[in-house]
């Protein structure tokens, strides 16, 4: 059980087009989910914290506008770059927290994104 | 502010050798969460261990085994007799309770083990 997946796995983009990546959780509802950012060699960035229902909280130096979140349903939270540039290109990664386990996190496998 | 600090950015070692993987955390919280993660080539995150703030006891998984100590804010990840499939990046994470669940990851280290 607890298994968190992400779609597409990878994508490559040309620049100024908009790549969106979704986040589910399969079989819990997670009432918050998380975004990561990981660049090569480096450790993983919070870079937003996605609740069921309402507006995501960035992390400081994280445009809002620049990446937008949704997180629609318990089960679904999609994170979409906008206007992606090459300095975008990264592993994003997902969590899902269990709306009862509240101090453990699922992650997905990630998504690479390539913008050339 | 909490802080989570992994000196050690790579190690190499002999498959059979055991190797200790250091971490070290800040937090001015009393109740906490304390985490290891695998990251393979892959990239997907493995989940090894959580311990809150209040469970100091060693824990023993097989050929693992981690040791907090809340006085010197260290939690430390023991693997024995390592072997090749143990090579991967390995990151600690601490969690305070009232942050929303949010994780503060160390910079990772990187082990590999050599046949």
């Amino acid at each position: 059980g607890a298994v968190v997946s992400q779609h597409p796995s990878w994508v490559i983009c040309k620049s100024g087009t908009s790549v969106k990546i979704e986040c589910r959780s399969l079989d819990f509802q997670a009432t918050t989910m998380f975004w990561y950012r990981q660049f090569p060699k480096q450790s993983l960035m919070l870079m937003a914290t996605s609740n069921e229902g309402s507006k995501a909280t960035y992390e400081q130096g994280v445009e809002k506008d620049k990446f937008l979140i949704n997180h629609a349903s318990l089960t679904l939270s999609t994170l979409t770059v906008t206007s992606a540039h090459p300095e975008d290109s990264s592993f994003y990664i997902c969590s899902a927290r269990h709306y009862r386990h509240y101090n453990e996190q699922f992650f997905g496998p990630g998504t690479r994104l390539t913008v050339l | 502010a909490q802080k989570v600090t992994q000196a050690q950015t790579e190690i190499s070692v002999v498959e059979k050798e055991d190797v200790t993987l250091d971490c070290v955390y800040e937090t001015r919280d009393t109740t906490y969460y304390l985490f290891w993660y695998k990251q393979p080539p892959s990239g997907e995150l493995v989940f090894l261990i959580r311990r809150n703030s209040f469970d100091e006891q060693n824990e023993i998984s097989g050929r693992y085994s981690w040791n907090f100590q809340k006085s010197t804010s260290s939690f430390n990840f023991t693997i024995t007799a390592s072997q090749v499939v143990d090579s991967a990046v390995y990151f600690c994470a601490l969690s305070g309770f009232g942050q929303g669940g949010k994780l503060i990851f160390g910079q990772g280290t990187e082990l590999s083990v050599k046949p």
